[in-house]
């Protein structure tokens, strides 16, 4: 059975401070990895997707980068953290390209002060 | 481009009454479509998948069909519980483009007793 973790669960960050975001996904080779975004009371906001290992494009800009090092690892993350990154950050993965059903991961909540 | 309305932000019902979320769309091409289920402090889960063949998805007494005429992928479900209570997404998604599921705003479904 496939298994996504992210790390941490939460955090709380100062403005300003750098931030780096996990995603494991066992037991799926080369799947499709994503990030997405989702503001208190908002919606789901794509971030970056990667289809393979050393390749993420990015969807929104939002003074945030993604890095897929391996082929079951995608890292988000930033040097400088503003007060509208906070929220709860979703690493998600899908197999089948045609329809993209994605699986969450369980999400890190982060608030910025 | 491809975008997906829901027009109910929040849906608040009696236990036993009929749910109805509504789901439009707008998409060049033939997309599949999707409703999420958001619990409170959990991450998204797929709860339907439309069908290339027209068959009516149904997951834990909902359902919803494509009407294509209409661009609509409404989730209904003949009588609510309280464990209904939860945010719910649309999302499309366009075969071949592998990369993008674009979500509406979500509707917070309360179901009361």
């Amino acid at each position: 059975a496939q298994t996504i973790h992210q790390w941490p669960v939460a955090e709380i960050k100062a403005v300003g401070s750098p931030l780096s975001l996990g995603c494991t996904i066992k037991g799926k080779s080369s799947p499709n990895l994503y990030w997405y975004w989702q503001a208190t009371g908002g919606t789901l906001q794509q971030l970056f997707y990667s289809i393979t290992v050393g390749q993420v494009e990015s969807v929104v800009q939002l003074n945030l980068s993604a890095s897929r090092p391996k082929d079951d690892q995608f890292i988000l993350s930033t040097e400088k953290l503003l007060l509208s990154h906070s929220g709860f950050y979703l690493c998600a993965w899908s197999l089948d390209r045609s329809a993209e059903t994605l699986y969450f991961g369980s999400g890190t909540r982060l608030t910025v002060l | 481009g491809d975008s997906v309305t829901q027009t109910e932000g929040l849906v608040t019902l009696t236990e036993g009454l009929p749910v109805m979320l509504n789901c439009t769309y707008q998409s060049t091409y033939s997309p599949f479509l999707f409703w999420y289920v958001q619990h409170l402090n959990e991450a998204p889960k797929l709860l339907l998948k439309s069908f290339t063949d027209n068959k009516r998805p149904e997951h834990q007494g909902f359902h919803a069909t494509l009407h294509k005429s209409s661009s609509s992928f409404h989730l209904q479900k003949s009588s609510a519980q309280l464990s209904d209570s939860a945010l719910y997404y649309c999302a499309l998604s366009v075969q071949g483009t592998g990369s993008k599921l674009s979500f509406g705003k979500g509707a917070k479904l309360t179901v009361s007793p």
